[in-house]
């Protein structure tokens, strides 16, 4: 599977948009990039992954760069309670692949 | 769905003593897997469980660790004997055959091994 590379960590004001960026630059065609966060004493949280295509949901937007070696993920509008540790990860699709976690970025959201 | 049930949440031991922790995933969930997190080596996947069956089982530290998933509905890890660098919380999360994938984390189990 492709590394990652994370800030370790950002700050975000509270209501404002948090912009974590991940580097993949060595992912691969079949790769897939998946998001995870993990707020304190609690174990980690699936947000969002994607191939290509920039997606949506109800917790957050992934932007996938054109040549795919990079992406970001968008917190539209940060409360404290997003306040976590975000992980980026690539893994292959077909058959089953296990998650491997970085150290990821925490992000401090305040007041 | 309760989500994935993890007891205990707390265990404190002493060293040589085994300890065994157990997990009860999502209904339905076709792949268990067991995750360890310690501040310095960050969160590891010790082994993972398609259909009950061990498919990788590469993360495990050594021998004093052990993995059973008896039937779909529980599993147990087993630390014997127990060694203070075995300190950490270990997760259990469960995921559906079909869909993206996504892995579903239980609250964890802190060990303290004294």
């Amino acid at each position: 599977d492709a590394k990652t590379t994370q800030p370790p960590s950002m700050d975000c004001a509270e209501g404002r948009a948090a912009n974590l960026p991940c580097n993949h630059s060595t992912i691969s065609g079949n790769e897939y990039v998946y998001w995870y966060r993990q707020i304190h004493s609690q174990g980690p949280q699936y947000i969002i992954h994607g191939l290509k295509n920039n997606e949506t949901n109800e917790m957050a937007s992934l932007i996938i760069t054109e040549d795919r070696k990079s992406s970001t993920l968008i917190l539209p509008h940060a409360t404290l309670r997003d306040t976590a540790v975000y992980y980026c990860i690539v893994r292959a699709s077909g058959g089953y692949n296990k998650l491997i976690f970085g150290a990821g970025t925490r992000l401090a959201v305040h007041p | 769905d309760a989500g994935v049930i993890q007891s205990p949440r707390h265990e404190v031991t002493e060293m040589g003593q085994e300890v065994t922790l157990r997990c009860k995933p999502i209904s339905g969930h076709d792949y268990l897997f067991w995750y360890r997190q310690t501040m310095m080596r960050g969160l590891e996947l010790l082994i993972y469980f398609n259909n009950n069956v061990p498919i990788d089982d590469s993360g495990m530290p050594e021998d004093r660790f052990s993995a059973k998933m008896p039937n779909a509905s529980f599993s147990t890890l087993k630390i014997q004997p127990s060694e203070p660098r075995d300190s950490a919380v270990y997760f259990c999360a469960s995921s559906p055959r079909k869909g993206n994938n996504e892995q579903f984390f239980g609250p964890g189990t802190r060990l303290t091994v004294l």
